[in-house]
């Protein structure tokens, strides 16, 4: 079946880079998604991709994606202590309309 | 500025309990969303609605159920709550899309059930 797999837990210190890694089953997906939930919060979608492009910057974010090996990077140039958050990466689910599917979650945690 | 709400961000409930959890947004969304988050296994759907009254079932529908009256409005219900339902409940809504479209999901707050 459809499975999106993250890492669960990254350390970085500030001013470092952050790469935060994804694989999923399904490639039907169009649109992959990064969502991030801050403590206490609920997720906000951070930054997508389409699924013909293998790279999209923006500003300290770099996607990055293989469609071959089914994988999706985020890396987080000059982390930033206000980067600790849980970070979720998510495609469209096969079978439940527009929903997506998410994966477990990377924490990450920013030490200054 | 797009907002959902929701109407608890805890609650402490008692094993047994009919348990309701609202969820509101104000975009004129089609679609909303409810999943539960727990440590170590993500976000996973419970049930989805995209239009008024209607309901699908997601990945973990079993003693839950919802409700969609009106479009802005979905609310999960827990029939008789037990403890392995104490989690975080997120609510999301986005819009009616084509299935290859961009679909951005926005998130409530969350409420966090405690069941004892």
């Amino acid at each position: 079946g459809e499975d999106v797999e993250q890492s669960l837990f990254l350390s970085v210190r500030e001013g470092d880079s952050s790469v935060i890694n994804c694989t999923y089953t399904d490639s039907s997906s169009t649109y992959l998604y990064w969502y991030k939930q801050e403590p206490g919060a609920g997720l906000q979608l951070l930054t997508y991709i389409f699924s013909n492009m293998d790279m999209k910057q923006d500003q300290r974010l770099t996607v990055l994606l293989n469609k071959k090996d089914k994988h999706l990077s985020l890396r987080i140039a000059d982390t930033q202590t206000g980067d600790s958050a849980i970070y979720f990466c998510a495609g469209r689910r096969r079978k439940a309309g527009t929903a997506l599917i998410f994966g477990k979650g990377t924490t990450l945690s920013v030490s200054s | 500025d797009v907002k959902v709400t929701q109407s608890s961000r805890y609650l402490v409930k008692r094993t047994g309990e009919k348990v309701f959890l609202e969820c509101v947004q104000d975009m004129d969304h089609e679609n909303m969303f409810w999943y539960r988050q727990d440590p170590g296994l993500g976000l996973r759907l419970i049930y989805f609605s995209y239009d008024v009254k209607m309901k699908e079932k997601g990945d973990i529908p079993e003693g839950y159920s919802v409700s969609r009256e009106k479009k802005e409005r979905f609310s999960l219900i827990l029939e008789s709550a037990s403890t392995n339902q104490t989690s975080m409940y997120l609510c999301a809504s986005g819009r009616l899309q084509n299935l290859v479209s961009y679909n951005e999901q926005f998130f409530g707050p969350g409420t966090r059930l405690t069941v004892l």
